[in-house]
């Protein structure tokens, strides 16, 4: 069964505006959350990260919610650019933080 | 710079055959990682090792063989490759007991035929 869940296999948003990717999980020992992206050809490479201590946390135009009563988390990327066009996943982990779970992917695509 | 490197970056092989796929890095991690990634189905992960000698098997483990020899290395073995692996292959790698964030090598797309 997949842990980690991404519903949405892809997104379109106009240039300038809020790109807003979710992502779901089922495993409540899940203490450490993080999203990757990933654009063609390529490695994913480490966005942006967030402790279950915290509900929220920023990074310039990148920002992560955690609702850890709903078991969502969401990245919330502002304004949205061209160059942010690619795959996102998220990823869980339990408290070694050490074995990583991934959510199947949302593919963003920002129109100039 | 440290980096995690893999090899081939592309391969072809035949149905029954064995091929390894080679995995390095250069940042000293104890943790290393092979995921593949397929559509619908993301990143999964195949086998896992926290340091030399140790290797642990991840969800979708059959099929697949690692051997942790030192630091740098996990290669990944396909003993009688079926066209179901068919995918691009990931290496990972990560700091013991440190965030926990992930570097991932640029893939190796493999075709089985």
């Amino acid at each position: 069964d997949q842990q980690v869940k991404q519903n949405s296999p892809s997104l379109s948003v106009q240039e300038g505006r809020i790109s807003i990717l979710n992502c779901d999980y089922t495993n409540s020992m899940f203490d450490y959350f993080l999203w990757y992206k990933k654009y063609p050809a390529e490695g994913p490479t480490f966005l942006i990260s967030i402790s279950s201590i915290k509900d929220k946390n920023e990074d310039g135009r990148f920002t992560v919610f955690l609702n850890k009563s709903a078991k969502h988390l969401s990245l919330h990327i502002v304004p949205s650019q061209p160059g942010d066009s690619a795959v996102y996943f998220c990823a869980a982990s339990g408290n070694t933080g050490n074995q990583f779970y991934f959510g199947t992917g949302t593919s963003l695509t920002v129109i100039p | 710079d440290a980096e995690i490197t893999q090899s081939p970056r592309h391969k072809i092989i035949e149905t029954g055959r064995q091929v390894t796929l080679a995995c390095h890095q250069t940042w000293n991690h104890n943790n290393m990682f092979w995921y593949r990634q397929d559509l619908g189905h993301g990143l999964r992960l195949i086998h896992y090792s926290y340091g030399v000698h140790d290797t642990n098997k991840g969800e979708v483990s059959d099929g697949y063989s690692v051997s942790r020899s030192n630091t740098e290395d996990l290669p990944l073995t396909l003993e009688s490759a079926a066209s179901s692996q068919t995918s691009v292959y990931f290496c990972a790698s990560s700091r013991w007991g440190g965030t926990g964030e992930l570097f991932f090598g640029e893939g190796s797309r493999l075709t089985v035929l």
